[in-house]
């Protein structure tokens, strides 16, 4: 079974600086790793995910995640947060051959004008 | 507008009520999925329907049941709830077959039991 742990429960952060969410995740198996936001009173949305290939993606709004495979690691970045990127953000994790996903317990970013 | 409806969008419920939740699609997916959001906890899968048929069920208590009618609908049955069951229910399809696919959620529906 896969296991997916988000350290940091809250991260606040000053508007316009920069910001990583960490993210960890246990397989025995190749995995496939996904970022979900979800805003205040909305159901999840997705922001960027790894299937294979290169290791940095990207999202259409500036965030960006690296699949790190030695350290199992899938953390979440962004150079320069605004207001709008309030929200609490998921990882999650599923293995070839099952689209269930396993999420973690995630991270709400409040950003401080 | 993400493609997954869910109604109501709050329920208040007495613990021998017995009420319903829906969940709609219009995105041509063939699996639904259930989940269930609790403060401070992961999110918490409950049931997992493929080409309507029930593939998984995690532990979930029998006062919860699930309904699939065709692949576009998925209900959850509720009766005798505990208060401990209050939580947001999330509603999730995606286009099933081997992982790495996108799940689309609904907006939920916060169920409080009193």
């Amino acid at each position: 079974a896969q296991s997916v742990t988000q350290l940091d429960s809250q991260v606040p952060v000053f508007e316009e600086a920069p910001v990583e969410l960490r993210c960890n995740y246990s397989s025995s198996v190749s995995v496939y790793l996904f970022w979900y936001v979800q805003y205040p009173n909305q159901g999840l949305q997705l922001l960027l995910k790894y299937l294979s290939g290169s290791t940095l993606v990207e999202s259409i709004n500036g965030f960006e995640a690296e699949f790190n495979k030695s350290q199992t690691s899938f953390h979440l970045r962004k150079p320069s947060v605004h207001i709008s990127d309030t929200a609490e953000y998921f990882c999650a994790v599923s293995v070839f051959g099952n689209e269930k996903l396993t999420f973690g317990t995630g991270t709400r970013l409040t950003i401080i004008p | 507008e993400t493609g997954v409806t869910q109604t109501p969008r709050h329920l208040v419920m007495g613990m021998t009520n017995k009420k319903s939740l829906k969940c709609e699609q219009h995105l041509g997916h063939n699996a639904m999925y259930w989940y269930k959001q609790s403060a401070k906890k992961p999110l918490e899968l409950m049931f997992v329907y493929s080409l309507e048929e029930r593939v998984e069920n995690n532990s979930v208590p029998s006062r919860f049941s699930p309904e699939c009618p065709n692949s576009s609908h998925l209900f959850l049955h509720l009766h005798t709830l505990q208060p401990e069951d209050s939580a947001l229910y999330l509603c999730a399809s995606s286009q099933g077959g081997g992982g790495g696919t996108e799940a689309f959620f609904g907006q939920g529906t916060r169920l409080t039991v009193v």
